[in-house]
This record gives C-alpha cells, structure tokens and sequence, in this order.
C-alpha cells in the first residue's frame, strides 16, 4: 500500500555539520510533500511545502538557506539542515498528499540531535 | 529570562468512559479536517476525516464533529482503551492544499 518512508530515523551530528534527510512515496507518485518540524510536547509546525521540479514554498520564519529542500523526481524529497545548531535539534517529519490526492501520509520522523 | 513554551492539554480517562478531544481552528475558509493520533517518536496516523460540508462523521469507535459556526471540531473516542493513549491532533486544509495542525491533546487512558 502507500507508504511515506522517512529516513534516517535518528541522526546525532556536531554543530555545524549538515544533515540530510530522505522522504520517499512508496506506491505512489508526490508532486508535492511537506516537512514539519516539531519540538517535544508541541504540535507540528509546517515548514515549508517542496514542489517536484520547482522551488521550495517556506513557510513565514523559515530561513530557506538554512534547510534547503529539494524535490528531485516524483518519488523523493530532502530536506538538508546545513550548518546544524544545538536549537536545530527537534523532530523533522515528511508528509504527501497519498494517492488519492488528500490525506498526508506521514513518513515516521527523523529525530536530529546537534551536539 | 523565563521562557514560555506551549504545553500539550491533557486528557485522563478511565478504560471503558468515552473520550472527547477538541480542537479549534483558525481558518474560516478551510475545507478539509482531520484528526491525527501520534505516539511517542512515532510520526501521526491518519484516524478520520471530515470536509466542510458535513457536520459529523462516524468511523469505527470515532466520531469527527464539526461546528463551523464557532470553527471548532471534536474527536469522540467510544470504550477507550489503553492502546487509544497518545497525542491527539487535529489538522486542517488551507487553500493552498497545506494542512495546519492544532495545539494537540494528550490523551492518558487509565486501566
């Protein structure tokens, strides 16, 4: 069935290193996936949404050079924190419309942990 | 300084009592909502939807209620039990086909 597969599911790195994190659409085809961020007891909050073959739409607040999102074919998206910090340090999680074009599916999140 | 961080509301319910979760949303022109269960570490899972034009939906054990009137939906959890405990949160469809999750409740079923 249609699956968003997310990976890696946990990544520690040392501050100022960059970071990429892979979301798939399994069994179907994404034009569009959106990356949300969420921070422990807090709800999600949306970053940005990634457009297959076109740039990134940031959300308000979202510095676009700081995690840079690409949306290479139908299939993939990534989201790169570059120049990780310690307040960088939260759970990235992708999402698709699925195949019927309206539910997310929710890929399983990556936790990132900036030392 | 002191910092102000948003707190998840909390829900504690009995094994077996029925649970109502609420959820307000911002957007008068959103068209499509859904709610969301999220465990620990865990990416959300689809629970039911609803669109504008209805005002209640029924699933297996859920109930989506929606009042547009005051923009405001509600998750109704029959027989609750252990494996319902988690975050529970509602997400709703703006016009550009982005979702906006709410604050979330954090469910607690006790057995």
């Amino acid at each position: 069935g249609a699956v968003v597969s997310q990976h890696p599911s946990r990544v520690i790195c040392k501050s100022g290193t960059s970071v990429k994190i892979e979301c798939r659409s399994l069994d179907f085809q994404a034009t569009t996936m959106f990356w949300y961020r969420q921070f422990p007891k807090q709800s999600l909050m949306l970053m940005a949404t990634s457009n297959e073959g076109s740039k990134a739409t940031y959300e308000q607040g979202v510095e676009k050079d700081k995690f840079l999102i690409n949306h290479a074919s139908l299939t993939l998206s990534t989201l790169t924190v570059t120049s990780a910090h310690p307040e960088d340090s939260s759970f990235y999680i992708c999402s698709g419309p699925g195949p019927t074009n309206e539910k997310l599916l929710f890929g399983s999140g990556t936790q990132l942990s900036v030392l | 300084g002191e910092s102000v961080g948003l707190h998840l509301p909390t829900l504690s319910v009995q094994e077996g009592d029925n649970s109502i979760i609420n959820c307000a949303y911002s957007n008068s022109a959103s068209d499509y909502f859904i709610w969301y269960k999220q465990e620990s570490g865990k990416g959300p899972q689809f629970i039911i939807d609803i669109r504008s034009n209805m005002d209640k939906r029924q699933g297996q054990r859920v109930t989506v209620l929606l009042n547009k009137t005051v923009k405001h939906l509600s998750l109704q959890i029959a027989a609750t039990q252990p494996g319902d405990s988690a975050v529970y949160f509602c997400a709703e469809r703006a016009t550009g086909n982005q979702f906006y999750f709410g604050t979330g409740t954090s469910l607690t079923v006790i057995p």
